[in-house]
Order: structure tokens, then C-alpha cells, then sequence
């Protein structure tokens, strides 16, 4: 079974400055889907940024992208000119190809995100 | 234009009691799910239907089960409420092909007293 493993449960970080929240996976799979995904307070699940496993370049979405290393199996993702609206839980998921493509997300347990004004 | 709503948004109830969660989306998915967010935050999966068929039951206690009359509904129904079933309860729905990117509902805060 996929195992997906977010190191730091809370960061911080000034208003309009960069952070990167960090996570690491453990699959025994080539090919499979990645994602992050932001929970505000009010806890409605939004789909931040994707990556698919067989594309070697980073994903980007404006001011968020990914650093994905398939051999180290990690994909940090980088908020650039952090606002205020950034703040929230970010969750980092993953997600099996095998299985028909049925399968639900499996979930790091999430990173709090503090944007100090 | 809501795109995966859920029914009620709160629910609080007794220990015992029997209760049902609604979902519906119309974006024209072909696969649904089911995610349990415990106190923790930590989101699991619990099921997923595809097509009216059951695809994945992830250890879920049997007072867990989930209807789906048709492929733009997937309700969940729970028995014999238990206080460690108080948890968001979100549901998802997203194409079975391609990057499978999941479109999640509002959820469902389930309080047992």
C-alpha cells in the first residue's frame, strides 16, 4: 500500500515571501497521479496543483509550483509572493493507476499554512 | 451551479441513532467516493463507486453503507451510530479515466453525542 508522508505539520510564513511544503511518498509503482490539495477554514478541498508521474517537468499553477523527484519520491510544493488568502491546510495526495483508475486519494496528513501580514 | 453538493452540512445526533448523508453531482462523472476526515484533519478514503458498482471498501465497519440509486447520487448511510463515527464526511466524484482529478463536495460535519 501507498504511503503518503507530510514532515511538517505547521509552517509559517511573511505575507509575499516564498515557502515550500514538503512531502514524501512510498509506492512501489511507476506511473501514478499526485497532487496538493488546500483546505481553508472553510473546509471545502481545492485542488491546488497536479502532477503526472510520467511527465519529467514540474507542474506549475502562477505562483505555485512543484519540485517532483520521482527517484527520491518527493514532491514539494513552492507558494511564491505568499497572500493572505494562502493560508490553510495543505494536503498532499497521491493516487494509484493500477486498479482500473478507481481508487480514492491517498493523503499525507497535511501541512498548516500561517501567512504572517 | 453547484458542481458536488451535500445533504445536510451538519448532523448531530444521538449514539444509536441511524442517519443518511447525501451527495450529488452534476458534472457527469462516472465515479464517486467517499472520505472520512477524522478529528486530525487526516482524510480517508472509505469507498468509491464507479458505475453503480462498489470498487473499493476500505475496512469500514459494516454500519457504513453506501446506496447509489443512480450515477449522479452516492449517499451514505450509517447504523448504530457510534461517538468515533463524529468526523467530516466529504464526498468526491471524478472521471475513471485520465488524471482523475477528484471534485469534492462541502462536507458533512457528523457530531454523536
Amino acid at each position: 500500500a501507498q504511503t503518503v508522508t507530510q514532515s511538517q505539520p505547521e509552517m509559517s510564513v511573511q505575507e509575499a515571501e516564498t515557502v515550500t511544503l514538503s512531502c514524501t511518498y512510498d509506492t512501489s509503482e511507476s506511473d501514478y497521479y499526485l497532487f496538493w490539495y488546500k483546505q481553508p477554514p472553510s473546509r471545502q478541498m481545492i485542488l491546488v496543483i497536479r502532477q503526472e508521474a510520467y511527465k519529467q517537468q514540474n507542474a506549475t499553477e502562477n505562483r505555485f509550483s512543484v519540485n517532483f523527484q520521482k527517484a527520491a519520491k518527493s514532491f514539494s510544493l513552492k507558494i511564491s509572493d505568499s497572500q493572505l488568502g494562502d493560508a490553510a491546510m495543505y494536503f498532499c495526495a497521491y493516487r494509484s493507476i493500477s486498479g482500473g483508475g478507481a481508487d480514492g486519494l491517498t493523503f499525507g496528513k497535511g501541512t498548516h499554512l500561517i501567512i504572517q501580514p | 451551479d453547484t458542481a458536488v453538493s451535500q445533504t445536510p452540512k451538519y448532523l448531530v445526533t444521538q449514539m444509536g441513532n441511524d442517519k443518511s448523508i447525501k451527495c450529488e453531482q452534476n458534472l457527469g462523472h462516472d465515479t464517486m467516493y467517499w472520505y472520512k476526515q477524522d478529528s486530525k484533519k487526516f482524510l480517508k478514503i472509505m469507498f468509491s463507486y464507479n458505475n453503480k458498482e462498489l470498487i473499493i471498501n476500505e475496512t469500514v465497519p459494516n454500519r457504513f453503507s453506501p446506496k447509489s440509486p443512480d450515477k449522479a447520487h452516492l449517499n451514505l448511510h450509517i447504523n448504530s451510530l457510534e461517538l468515533g463515527d463524529s468526523a467530516v464526511y466529504f464526498c468526491a466524484s471524478s472521471h475513471l479515466a485520465g488524471h482523475n482529478e477528484q471534485f469534492f463536495g462541502p462536507g458533512t460535519r457528523l457530531t454523536v453525542l
